[in-house]
This record gives C-alpha cells, sequence and structure tokens, in this order.
C-alpha cells in the first residue's frame, strides 16, 4: 500500500521566513496530494492540493511543488506569521480509492 | 453552517463498556472515513463507506465497527474500548465526483478510564 514520509518532524523559522516541508510517496499510482494544516485542539484544514497533472501551484503565500518522477511534493510557505504555527500533514490517495495516506506531520513554529 | 458534525466533542468511557461515535454532514458527499488520531501522530485511518460499500483497513482491530445507515450519518462502534483506544477520532467526507480533499468534522475526543 501507499506509505508517505515527511520531513522535518519540527521546523522552526523566524517570522518572516520561509519554511518548506517535503513529503515522498511510495505509490506511483497516486495522483492526488492534499496538504492539511492542524492547529492545536483543532481538525485539519486543507490549506491547497495538487494534481499529478500539474507541477506546482501556488496560492498567496503558500506554494506546493511535485516531482512525479521522484516520488517527492513539498510545502512552501514565505514570510511566515506567528500564526503559520500549527502542525502540518502532507498526504497522497488514489482518485479510484479515495482514501488518503498521511505523513507524519511536521510541527512548525513561527518565532516573533 | 458546520458541515460535518462530530458529537460529542469529548467522550468518557470505561474500560470495556460499548460506546458509539456519530457523525453527520449536510455535504452529501458520498465518501465517508474514520481516522483515529494519537497525540503528536498522523490520522490513520480506521474505514471508510463509498456509498453504502464498506471498506475496512487490514490492520484494524475487530473492536472497531462502522454503521451507515444513510447518506448522511456515520458511526463508529467501539465494542470494547481499552487503554490504548483513547485517541480523538476524526470523521471526514470527500465527494467522488470532485476527487478533492477532505472535510473533517471537529472530532471526538475519547478517554477510556
Amino acid at each position: 500500500g501507499e506509505n508517505v514520509e515527511q520531513h522535518p518532524s519540527t521546523l522552526s523559522v523566524q517570522e518572516g521566513d520561509s519554511a518548506v516541508i517535503k513529503c515522498t510517496y511510495s505509490d506511483s499510482a497516486s495522483n492526488y496530494f492534499p496538504w492539511y494544516k492542524q492547529e492545536l485542539g483543532k481538525r485539519p484544514q486543507l490549506i491547497i492540493d495538487i494534481r499529478s497533472n500539474v507541477g506546482e501551484k501556488k496560492d498567496q503565500r503558500i506554494a506546493v511543488t511535485l516531482n512525479k518522477t521522484a516520488k517527492h511534493f513539498s510545502l512552501h510557505i514565505t514570510e511566515t506569521q506567528p500564526e503559520d504555527s500549527a502542525v502540518y500533514f502532507c498526504a497522497a490517495s488514489k482518485r479510484e480509492g479515495f482514501k488518503t495516506i498521511f505523513g507524519a506531520g511536521t510541527r512548525l513554529f513561527v518565532k516573533a | 453552517d458546520a458541515m460535518v458534525i462530530q458529537n460529542p466533542r469529548y467522550q468518557v468511557t470505561q474500560f470495556g463498556k460499548p460506546v458509539t461515535l456519530s457523525c453527520s454532514q449536510t455535504l452529501n458527499h458520498n465518501v465517508m472515513y474514520w481516522y483515529q488520531q494519537k497525540s503528536s501522530q498522523a490520522p490513520k485511518l480506521l474505514f471508510h463507506y463509498y456509498d453504502k460499500d464498506f471498506n475496512n483497513e487490514a490492520d484494524t482491530p475487530d473492536n472497531f465497527q462502522s454503521r451507515r445507515p444513510n447518506t448522511s450519518f456515520c458511526f463508529l462502534d467501539i465494542r470494547s474500548p481499552g487503554l490504548g483506544d483513547a485517541a480523538m477520532y476524526l470523521c471526514a467526507t470527500s465527494s467522488r465526483a470532485a476527487g478533492s480533499g477532505y472535510t473533517f468534522g471537529s472530532g471526538t475526543r475519547l478517554t477510556v478510564v
């Protein structure tokens, strides 16, 4: 089955700096890669996603890149703010199955 | 305008006493999932319903069962909770038509005493 690895497990940045979280997946049939943000005690919320027919997607300060050949994808947050502090999960799924397998999560701290 | 609602938010149950967690949705999504999330870990898929078709993960303990009486509701039954079952249980929905991400409920935090 699918396995998603995520690095780093913890990331601390200064406010205004960029943050990058990297993930790799094992199943070449995976074609949908969402990213979720989970604040303490709250539900995970979808922040951005990318499909396998696209190499990059951007939404304001957040961007995601996908390298299908290498089976890895990354989340980039620019101009980080304290409210970006949360746990971020990458995930992968196949359209047919729809079930999503999550990475282990990255705890991001943005220091003011 | 909550779209995926889980009840209760907090549940305390006794060791071995059956407990049921509920999830309802107003999105008319045809896929519903149950995830278990322990502290500082990734959500772990327990099972999902694709319409009425039940799909169990291979490593989901037999102690966990699920029911989906209609499109809107899905239940998680834990027949004999153990201390290791204490966790946050997240319900999520997705739409096959959209092939998009999940909408999560707020979760039920289960404590076993």
